[in-house]
């Protein structure tokens, strides 16, 4: 069974204090691991796709990296705006789970000013 | 205009109604989900097409049951909803990559 788990649950950081969110992920064979952001009441918003480890793509101030076992999405020198659930999801190569994705719970990012 | 539109936004319902609720898109992708979201449990698979004659089930369709009108239009049906059912609701299409555009969701609460 894939699964996917984040951490924290919650961050509280200072504008301008980078860190990283972490998420874990077990499949038989990973196709893809997604990054979006979800602001409350809102669907989520596609950030990035990962597709082999030693991968990393970046978008203003986040940047996410892939090894075989985890992704981390780092955050450098956030601002208020940066506030919002940040969701990870995998795509297993396996038939029955390559055409959906599943999704770790979150990690609630808040980024005082 | 949003490229996936969830339609209502809001509703409140009693137990044992029925209740539908749409989803349309103008992104032009064949694939589209449903998915419920309950706080600390992230978002929960419910069922998934790939075209009209293709529908999925996903990890938590108990319950409920969908209908691929066309390829622009996925609805999610409660045949008799209950309070557990009581959840945040967004639809989602997926182009060839399988990245994922989520509608605004559809708040739902079960009395």
């Amino acid at each position: 069974e894939d699964q996917v788990t984040q951490s924290p649950e919650a961050l509280r950081l200072q504008e301008g204090e980078s860190s990283s969110l972490n998420c874990s992920y077990t499949v038989s064979g990973l196709r893809g691991l997604f990054w979006y952001r979800q602001d409350p009441g809102k669907g989520p918003e596609f950030l990035f796709t990962l597709y082999s480890a030693g991968e990393e793509k970046e978008k203003e101030r986040l940047k996410a990296t892939l090894t075989k076992k985890e992704s981390f999405l780092h955050i450098t020198a956030p601002k208020p705006e940066d506030s919002a659930t940040y969701l990870c999801a995998v795509q297993a190569i396996s038939s029955g789970s390559a055409r959906q994705l599943t999704f770790g719970s979150g990690t609630q990012l808040t980024v005082l000013p | 205009d949003a490229d996936v539109t969830q339609t209502p936004r809001n509703r409140i319902t009693k137990t044992g109604k029925r209740i539908m609720l749409e989803c349309s898109q103008t992104k032009g992708h064949d694939r589209m989900y449903w998915y419920r979201q309950d706080p600390g449990l992230g978002l929960r698979l419910i069922y998934y097409s790939f075209d009209v004659k293709d529908i999925n089930k996903g990890e938590i369709s108990d319950g409920y049951s969908v209908s691929r009108q066309a390829q622009a239009k996925f609805s999610l049906s409660l045949e008799s909803a209950i309070p557990n059912q009581t959840a945040l609701y967004f639809c989602a299409t997926a182009d060839y990559r399988y990245e994922q555009y989520f509608g605004p969701g559809t708040r739902l609460t079960v009395t």
